[in-house]
């Protein structure tokens, strides 16, 4: 089973240069989240979905955007690359509340 | 708002010696507890979990106890070997509300032959 899939892997952007990250799932899991890990801070949530059709900010929103047009697809953008933005990024997935998350092998991107 | 925090590393140890790792949880009612594993290179891997008071979770050797009187959520391992080198997160999901997964900042263990 492949889990939580993302793409890419690695990524170098330019500073103003916009990228999707994609993170697809074939758990048929509700809830999908995207969080950064930057280093002493654990991790931090961006952006989160409880299903398809709907997104939702977490901790750290400003300066991306997330959309969720299919049940196993989680995107996350960035339209405008700010080398504040470098950091690894995890997708994950869970059935319902209360349960475990399962996690992607993040995407390090450097914005230069 | 709920939070996590867990000591802070580095964390070095000779193999076979004793682990604990310390966590401590802010939450309001009875949220899910989890420790998760991260190996260089990779994502996070799910260690163990408890989601009711007094609950103990195990895998792969190591535990941790839901201890409601104290917040804590103590991960330990009677002997840790070189493998077990990586970085530990403790973590907790509240109920209701977002029901977002709240992360500790992470504790890197390095464990020497």
């Amino acid at each position: 089973n492949a889990g939580v899939t993302q793409t890419p892997k690695f990524r170098v952007l330019k500073t103003g240069q916009s990228m999707t990250l994609l993170c697809a799932q074939d758990m048929n899991h509700e809830y999908m989240y995207w969080y950064r890990q930057d280093p002493g801070m654990g991790l931090r949530l961006i952006h989160y979905s409880v299903g398809e059709g709907t997104t939702a900010k977490g901790e750290v929103p400003d300066g991306y955007n997330v959309s969720r047009l299919k049940k196993q697809n989680f995107l996350l953008g960035l339209e405008s690359a700010a080398p504040s933005q470098t950091s690894v990024y995890f997708c994950a997935s869970s059935p319902t509340q209360g349960t475990e998350a399962f996690f992607g092998q993040g995407t390090r991107l450097t914005v230069v | 708002g709920d939070s996590v925090t867990q000591m802070e590393g580095p964390v070095t140890l000779s193999e076979e010696a004793f682990l604990t790792i310390n966590c401590t949880y802010t939450a309001t009612g009875y949220p899910s507890l989890f420790w998760y594993v991260q190996y260089p290179g990779e994502g996070l891997q799910l260690l163990l979990k408890a989601t009711k008071a007094d609950d103990k979770g195990s895998n792969k050797g190591f535990e941790a106890t839901y201890r409601k009187e104290t917040t804590s959520f103590h991960l330990e391992k009677g002997s840790v070997q070189v493998s077990d080198s990586a970085v530990y997160f403790c973590a907790l999901r509240p109920l209701g509300g977002n029901n977002d997964m709240r992360f500790g900042a992470g504790t890197r263990l390095t464990v020497k032959p």
